[in-house]
């Protein structure tokens, strides 16, 4: 239990669906992340939020939309998707975000994402 | 952002030391050197963490080189379940893509 939990665990959605994928941290923590995680590649950072402020875009394509209603929740709005979206999505809390760099982030065991 | 370099895949065994290396010759002052593994079917799971000085947590320990380039894992008995990839990563204040970037990682096989 890493006080971390991602909904659903698997989803599988056409292209023209709208999904969301939820994450919740109880750790009190300030700051939350999403990743992707391909097959075969390394974990890629997508948005980084800190005290419900997004503070970093890392380039990702609009159909991702992110949401942050609280310091607890952290929402990803999928829609549009393309087959090579397919990937397992992360999420990730700290107890300070970006810029600090010493804090560790406790990791969600992911939602494994598969577009038709 | 600095990058590390880690071998691709360490064996060991069942309760045996394990010294998984990791190479980061670009390092800045304020880089912290973090390590994560990450286990089949699991999000990546935090190891431990370190500046400049060796860290010991219940986990394991962190041996870091005096001119900071390269730093050690260390497992003191392998068990089963340490068998994972493990992530050497730095994290620099402020850095262009958030904090952690992970590499391709080291893939630990544990032999019973």
């Amino acid at each position: 239990e890493t006080g971390v939990t991602q909904t659903p665990r698997h989803l599988v959605m056409g292209m023209t669906n709208k999904k969301s994928l939820k994450c919740e941290q109880h750790l009190g923590h300030n700051a939350m992340y999403w990743y992707k995680q391909s097959a075969k590649k390394p974990l890629e950072l997508m948005f980084v939020y800190s005290l419900e402020e997004r503070v970093e875009n890392n380039s990702v394509p609009s159909r991702f939309s992110p949401e942050c209603p609280n310091s607890s929740h952290l929402f990803l709005h999928l829609h549009t998707l393309q087959p090579e979206d397919s990937a397992l999505y992360l999420c990730a809390s700290s107890r300070t975000g970006w810029p600090s760099n010493n804090q560790p982030q406790h990791f969600g065991d992911g939602t494994r994402l598969s577009i038709l | 952002d600095a990058k590390t370099t880690q071998p691709n895949s360490m064996e060991s065994n069942e309760e045996e030391p394990v010294h998984l290396p990791c190479n980061h010759s670009t390092i800045s002052g304020t880089d912290y050197i973090h390590w994560y593994r990450q286990l089949p079917s699991q999000g990546p799971e935090y190891v431990i963490h370190g500046l400049t000085s060796n860290v010991n947590n219940r986990m394991a320990s962190l041996a870091i080189a005096e001119d900071r380039k390269s730093s050690t894992l260390i497992l003191h008995r392998a068990t089963l379940r340490d068998a994972a990839v493990y992530y050497c990563i730095l994290s620099r204040y402020g850095g262009s893509q958030g904090n952690l970037i992970f590499g391709k990682g080291t893939k630990l096989s544990v032999k019973p």
